[in-house]
C-alpha cells in the first residue's frame, strides 16, 4: 500500500531564498489538500485541487506562495522569498470521490527558515 | 466559517484509566466529524469518523466518538488507556459537501504513564 509521499522530508533554507515541496498522492485519487501545522496548532487548509484544477485558496496563502498539480497527479507547493514566519510543517492530503471526507494525510515536509 | 474546540490541550493519564476528550465545532450547515491521531513520529492518521446514521461511532483500537448536535459536539472516549495510546489527537470538521476541507482543533497530548 503506497501512501502519500512528500519530499524533501526537512528543508532548511535562508531567508528570502525560494523553497518548492512535492507531494505524490494515492494513485486514483483525485482530490489533493495541502495544509501547514506550526508549534502547538492543528493543520490549517492551505489549497485545495480537484484534479489539475486549484478550486480553493485559503488567506493564508500569500502571494509568496504558488501550488500546482500540473497532470492532476502529483503537486508542488512553492514558496517565494522565504520568511521566518513561514517556519511549519507542510502537510499533503489526498482522497478520492468515493471516499469522501476521508483525508489520507502524508508524513509532512518540515521546514525551517533561518 | 467552521472551528473547532478542543477543550484539553494536554492530559496524563495512567494506564487503565478512562479517557474523555472533548470537542465542540462550530458550523452553520451539515458536518462531518472526525479525530485524528498523531502517534510520535508518525503521520497524521485517521482515528474514527461520523457522516450521518448512528451517533455514537466505533472506530480503531477501541475508541469511540459520541455526536450530540445539540451540544456540537463530538468528545472521544475510551474505557482503559494503554501506554501505546500516547499520541497528539486532533478535532476536526468538514462541511458534508463542496470541497470537503477540514479545519483542525488545536490538538490534545495524551500521555499515558505505565
Amino acid at each position: 500500500d503506497t501512501g502519500v509521499s512528500q519530499d524533501p522530508r526537512h528543508k532548511i533554507t535562508k531567508r528570502g531564498q525560494n523553497v518548492t515541496f512535492r507531494c505524490d498522492p494515492i494513485s486514483e485519487h483525485n482530490r489533493l489538500y495541502w495544509y501547514r501545522q506550526t508549534l502547538g496548532q492543528g493543520p490549517e487548509f492551505l489549497t485545495y485541487f480537484q484534479n489539475e484544477a486549484q478550486l480553493e485558496k485559503s488567506r493564508l496563502l500569500s502571494d509568496r506562495f504558488s501550488a500546482e498539480r500540473p497532470k492532476g497527479s502529483f503537486s508542488t507547493l512553492e514558496i517565494q522569498r522565504t520568511e521566518q514566519g513561514d517556519s511549519a510543517m507542510y502537510l499533503c492530503a489526498s482522497t478520492r470521490d468515493s471516499d469522501l471526507g476521508t483525508q489520507y494525510f502524508g508524513p509532512g515536509t518540515r521546514l525551517l527558515v533561518l | 466559517a467552521q472551528s473547532v474546540s478542543q477543550h484539553n490541550h494536554h492530559v496524563i493519564l495512567s494506564e487503565a484509566a478512562s479517557l474523555e476528550l472533548g470537542c465542540n465545532y462550530s458550523y452553520g450547515g451539515t458536518v462531518n466529524l472526525f479525530w485524528y491521531v498523531q502517534y510520535p513520529g508518525q503521520h497524521l492518521q485517521l482515528l474514527l469518523k461520523y457522516f450521518s446514521g448512528d451517533p455514537l461511532v466505533k472506530g480503531i483500537k477501541g475508541f469511540e466518538a459520541e455526536f450530540i448536535k445539540s451540544k456540537f459536539s463530538f468528545n472521544l472516549r475510551k474505557p482503559s488507556v494503554q501506554w501505546s495510546d500516547t499520541a497528539e489527537y486532533f478535532c476536526a470538521v468538514s462541511n458534508s459537501g463542496g470541497y470537503q476541507k477540514v479545519t483542525f482543533g488545536i490538538g490534545t497530548k495524551l500521555q499515558v504513564i505505565p
